[in-house]
């Protein structure tokens, strides 16, 4: 598809869990983000890749969070021992180039930890 | 850390009427963009401002990058019942935040046929 493509589109899972949360960008775009928004909410700054690396990873709430783009274009947010206090909308976006804030975003992954 | 406040928090407005919304910081941005997002949806790109004092307009849609630096606004004139969602406005610190966007609460909007 041309727009920014997320999976899965929702997740439930127990507490104490692993999950992963995949984005696949738009082709081309170099630059691709992560967010986080909770409901009524704006979406939350997590990670920001440039090509392969992590440009800022100071979103990250902490060490259970983590994420990587190994080849420069999927990416994969990864959580560990998920808390309930994780649920919510995860949101990747991507654009052609970093530093001009015109993001495309995709639906979202919904992660719902009972 | 940086907070956007944005106003009001929802609106409920005839079809047809124009429709205000604000913005504003206690740090300064650099860029100001406004989002729109539809319930299930990601945000998507409405309007960008680059420069302070610019006033950007994109169809019924006009936006401005207050001087300061720390405020902006939109404006959508004519309302129409396609325009309902939420509204979010956010701010980039420059060219070393690279897409760190700190996003305002939103502004839901409901348009009444």
């Amino acid at each position: 598809g041309a727009g920014v493509s997320q999976t899965p589109s929702n997740k439930v899972t127990e507490k104490g869990k692993y999950v992963e949360l995949r984005c696949d960008p738009i082709s081309g775009h170099t630059a691709l983000y992560w967010y986080r928004q909770s409901l009524g909410q704006g979406p939350e700054f997590l990670i920001y890749f440039q090509g392969t690396g992590a440009a800022d990873d100071s979103g990250l709430p902490n060490d259970r969070f983590f994420a990587v783009r190994p080849e420069g274009s999927v990416s994969t947010l990864k959580i560990q021992r998920t808390e309930r206090g994780d649920s919510a909308v995860y949101l990747c976006a991507s654009s052609f180039q970093g530093h001009t804030g015109e993001l495309f975003f995709g639906e979202g992954s919904r992660l719902t930890v009972l | 850390g940086q907070q956007l406040n944005q106003s009001p928090q929802s609106m409920f407005i005839q079809e047809g009427e124009d429709v205000s919304m604000n913005c504003t910081s206690s740090s300064i941005f650099n860029t100001w963009l406004w989002y729109k997002q539809d319930p299930g949806e990601g945000p998507v790109l409405l309007i960008a401002l680059y420069k302070a004092g610019e006033l950007t307009s994109n169809g019924r849609l006009t936006a401005q990058f207050g001087i300061t630096r720390k405020d902006s606004f939109l404006n959508i004139s004519a309302s129409i019942p396609s325009d309902v969602g939420i509204y979010f406005c956010a701010g980039l610190g420059g060219y070393n935040q690279g897409g760190k966007l700190i996003f305002g609460q939103g502004t839901e909007l409901s348009v009444k046929p």
